[in-house]
This record gives structure tokens, sequence and C-alpha cells, in this order.
């Protein structure tokens, strides 16, 4: 069974530009999930989209932002990007309820210089 | 504060020693918690999975929950030298928005 897959794998970008990352779930989950890993912060929420709509949203600015297609796929957009939004984004998928595992994807390394 | 404490490390130890890896949180309102295992340039992989205090066993690994102390324990026995990742706590509520809250990692190396 594939995994969670994550394009691009690295992605540079200079201040003030926009960047799109791209999630594909396992199959038959309908939940993805959006995390940060920055150096030395540990992974911090970012949001979850189940069924195509946005479920919860953390801590982060409104220029994160996201979508869900219609086959579950997911798209993280961060416009207006700071170096401070240089980290790795990991995408997971799930079943959708808080207690099912959450499956993650190898991330998408953003660099913004 | 953080809602999750996690020592950084680095920890260091020789192939076939018991490790020990903890986390403590602030939120008693957690009721699941679990342990993930990061390989380098890879996604986060989960080990163990508990519900509440006690213990759960899997192979070598032992995952404790101690809900009175705010307290979670990871113990390796007879580590291995691919045992060498990061290794992140994390847990969740039920109504709490599918979210998972994660310490930040500690690094292990397992040497032979």
């Amino acid at each position: 069974e594939a995994g969670v897959t994550q394009s691009p794998t690295h992605l540079i970008k200079t201040r003030g530009q926009q960047a799109t990352l791209r999630c594909s779930p396992i199959s038959g989950h309908t939940s993805v999930y959006w995390y940060q890993q920055a150096l030395g912060l540990g992974l911090q929420f970012l949001l979850w989209y189940d069924e195509g709509e946005e479920r919860n949203r953390g801590n982060f600015p409104p220029r994160f932002s996201g979508r869900q297609f219609p086959n579950y796929s997911s798209e993280l957009n961060v416009n207006a990007l700071e170096l401070e939004d240089s980290a790795l984004y990991l995408c997971a998928s799930s079943l959708g309820t808080a207690t099912d595992t959450q499956y993650f994807g190898p991330g998408t390394r953003l660099t913004v210089l | 504060q953080k809602e999750v404490e996690q020592d950084p490390g680095p920890l260091s130890v020789p192939e076939g020693a018991i490790v020990s890896l903890n986390c403590t949180y602030s939120n008693s309102a957690f009721q699941y918690f679990m342990w993930y295992r990061q390989y380098s340039r890879k996604g986060p992989e989960l080990l163990m999975y508990t519900y509440s205090s006690g213990n759960k066993e899997d192979g070598r690994f032992t995952a404790q929950v101690d809900k009175s102390s705010k307290y979670i324990s990871l113990f390796i026995r007879d580590s291995q030298p691919s045992d060498s990742a990061t290794y992140l706590c994390a847990m969740t509520i039920t109504g709490g928005g599918n979210k998972l809250t994660f310490g930040t990692g500690t690094q292990l190396k397992v040497e032979l």
C-alpha cells in the first residue's frame, strides 16, 4: 500500500514569494493534516482538512492556507514568504477521528532566501 | 511554558543498552499518547500508541504513561544502531480538532 506522498521534495523561494506544497493521502483516508517542523521547535500543527472542509487550524497567520480536493489530496499555500517560514512541512493522513493514527509523508523542505 | 517538554539530547548509548526517553506535559486533558520515530530526512513513523495510564509493550519497546504525574516514557531494550533516530512524543484529546501536540524530539545515537 502506498504511503503519504508529498511534492516537491525541496522548494527554494525568496522573501515575499508564494509557495505551494502538495500532498496525496493514503488510499481510503479522508483526513489530511499539515504540520511545520522548524529547527528546534518540533512539529507544530498547521491545518486539518476532512471531506474537503477545513476542520481545525493551528496558531499560524492567515497567509498559511490550503485546500482539499475531491480526491482527498491537499495543497498548502504560503503567501508573502518570510525567512522564518523555512522549515520541513509534513503532511499526514488518517481515517478522520481523533484516535485514528496519523501517517506522515516524507515532507517538503522549504527554504526562504 | 510549552505544553509538552522533551529533552532534546543528543543521547548517545552503546549497542545493547536500555534507553529511556521521557516527556512531561502540562495539559491534564491529554488522553492519547504516541511515540513517533523520525530518521534523518524522513517523516515521522508511529512506534507506540497508548491510552491513559499504564504500560504497553511491543517487542523491544515499552511505552509507559503516568497521568497523575503528567509523564510519559519510552523504553528501548537491547538498543541497536538502527534505532539511531529522533524520537518524538505526541499527545491529543478527543474533541481537540485532531491536533497532535508534539515534544521537540530527542536525538538518539546507538554506537557499535
